[in-house]
């Protein structure tokens, strides 16, 4: 059974750093392109990165591109992201999901996602 | 970036209605368009790719079609499972974007 389970939100003031993990199971780990989404509360879905499987293609938002960085840990089957100068603007529940790419083009789009995992920046 | 336009943004329907939610796509994205489902709490899930293609397990009454720039997500026979946010995704190149979701409330 694929599981993916975020972990490391949490309450961080502006200008502040905080680092997620997803740890996945039940499937391939290195064989997928890894993504981190997010929304805000009572927004839409936005996309924020993604990095495939080798770790060579990372993919970033406009909007974090800069202030995240996208890391896998194959042997451990964990995908992170490291978020730093966090501003209101990136408060929302961040979801981690896996698709399947080559390179920069993707032949499916996110299948399982993870619960989610809550991220406040307070000013 | 490609942009994509969710219509309408709301829609109230009854018991057993036809549905039809609408993604316009700024530049051809080919088959490259999925489709998802929100309820309040949880994390979406995936109802169709490639434009048409049912996720496995998920019930027949919804369906996909369209290429190119036009796509359209039909639940043929509204149930009461069903009333919950729709979104699409295009997925034929980074970055990925969302359209903005569709919210069905029961009339």
């Amino acid at each position: 059974e694929v599981q993916l389970v975020e972990s490391g939100g949490g309450l961080v003031k502006s200008g502040g750093s905080l680092r997620l993990s997803c740890a996945a199971s039940g499937f391939t780990f290195s064989s997928y392109t890894m993504t981190w989404l997010r929304q805000a509360p009572g927004k839409g879905l936005e996309w924020v990165s993604s990095i495939s499987g080798t770790g060579t293609y990372i993919y970033y938002a406009d909007s974090v591109k800069g202030r995240f960085t996208i890391s896998r840990d194959n042997a451990g089957n964990s995908v992170y992201l490291q978020m730093s100068s966090l501003r209101a603007g990136d408060t929302a529940v961040y979801f981690c999901s896996r698709l399947t790419c080559s390179g920069g083009n993707c032949y499916t789009p996110p299948d399982f996602w993870g619960q989610g995992t809550l991220v406040t920046v307070s000013s | 970036d490609i942009q994509v336009t969710q219509s309408p943004s709301s829609l109230s329907a009854s018991v057993g209605d036809r549905v039809t939610i609408t993604c316009r796509a700024s530049q051809d994205v080919r088959s490259a368009l999925g489709w998802y489902q929100q309820k309040p709490g949880k994390a979406p899930e995936r109802l169709i790719f490639a434009a048409s293609t049912l996720q496995s397990g998920v019930p027949s009454r919804f369906s996909g079609s369209g290429s190119g720039t036009e796509f359209t997500l039909t639940i043929s026979s509204l149930q009461p499972e069903d009333f919950a946010t729709y979104y699409c995704l295009q997925y034929n190149r980074y970055p990925l974007t969302f359209g903005g979701g569709t919210k069905v409330e029961i009339k």
